[in-house]
């Protein structure tokens, strides 16, 4: 069964980089994900779909400033030059057989 | 420019029933999968339900099988969730979500609508 781990929090400063890690559970580990960002009293936000090989789909009007890249069995989600905008929880999401759509915990991300 | 557009939620008694609904526009939406994501407070994301783009297959996570049904109305762009037996726990805020050009990742979500379960 697809497991998708993310740490609880992140935090990192304005103008800075940061980089939020999604882990698949063993077995999965070759398997694509989605990022999304979800901002408070806001519907999600689709950010990019990102493959095992670290090519990555991203939704219009993404940023330059977030980019995706794998290694093994982690996803990770990069944001650089961090807004203040940018302060938002942020999930990993992927599908299993059934089907049945997995989410990551999420990782609360906060701009300092 | 691609929208989703939730409503129907509000406050129901346990045990109650009610059903939310979604309407999309700015795409070809017969072909396109929809599903259905909720958040309780305080809580993260976890998906409820899909339907294909015909309509012709229907998925449950396990903790809503057997008590919602979803469906879709494609003349009319709107998919629905039709929720029986409700519980406290079922409590959130109910996305719809739309598959992008890869099945199961979607690519658009709408703002959401509260269902609130409660005596």
């Amino acid at each position: 069964q697809l497991v998708l781990t993310q740490s609880p929090s992140a935090s990192a400063s304005l103008g800075a980089s940061v980089k939020l890690t999604c882990t698949l559970s063993s077995a999965h580990t070759y398997d694509a994900i989605a990022w999304h960002q979800h901002q408070p009293e806001r519907g999600p936000r689709y950010l990019m779909k990102l493959n095992s090989d670290g090519s990555h789909i991203k939704g219009g009007g993404i940023p330059d400033r977030f980019s995706g890249s794998s290694s093994g069995a982690e996803r990770y989600l990069t944001i650089s030059d961090l807004q203040s905008e940018d302060e938002a929880d942020y999930y990993c999401q992927s599908w299993d057989t059934g089907p049945q759509v997995i989410f990551g915990g999420g990782t609360k991300l906060t701009v300092l | 420019e691609v929208q989703l557009l939730e409503s129907g939620g509000g406050l129901v008694q346990p045990g109650g029933s009610l059903t939310v609904s979604c309407t999309g526009s700015g795409f070809i939406f017969n072909n396109y999968g929809m599903s259905w994501v909720r958040q309780a407070p305080g809580k993260g994301l976890e998906w409820v339900s899909g339907v294909s783009a015909n309509g012709n297959w229907t998925h449950y996570a396990d903790s809503v099988k057997g008590r919602f049904t979803v469906s879709r109305d494609n003349s009319k762009n709107m998919v629905y969730l039709q929720m029986n037996g409700l519980r406290a726990d079922d409590t959130a805020v109910y996305y719809c979500a739309k598959d992008g050009p890869y099945l199961w990742y979607f690519d658009y979500w709408g703002r959401g609508t509260l269902v609130h379960v409660s005596s």
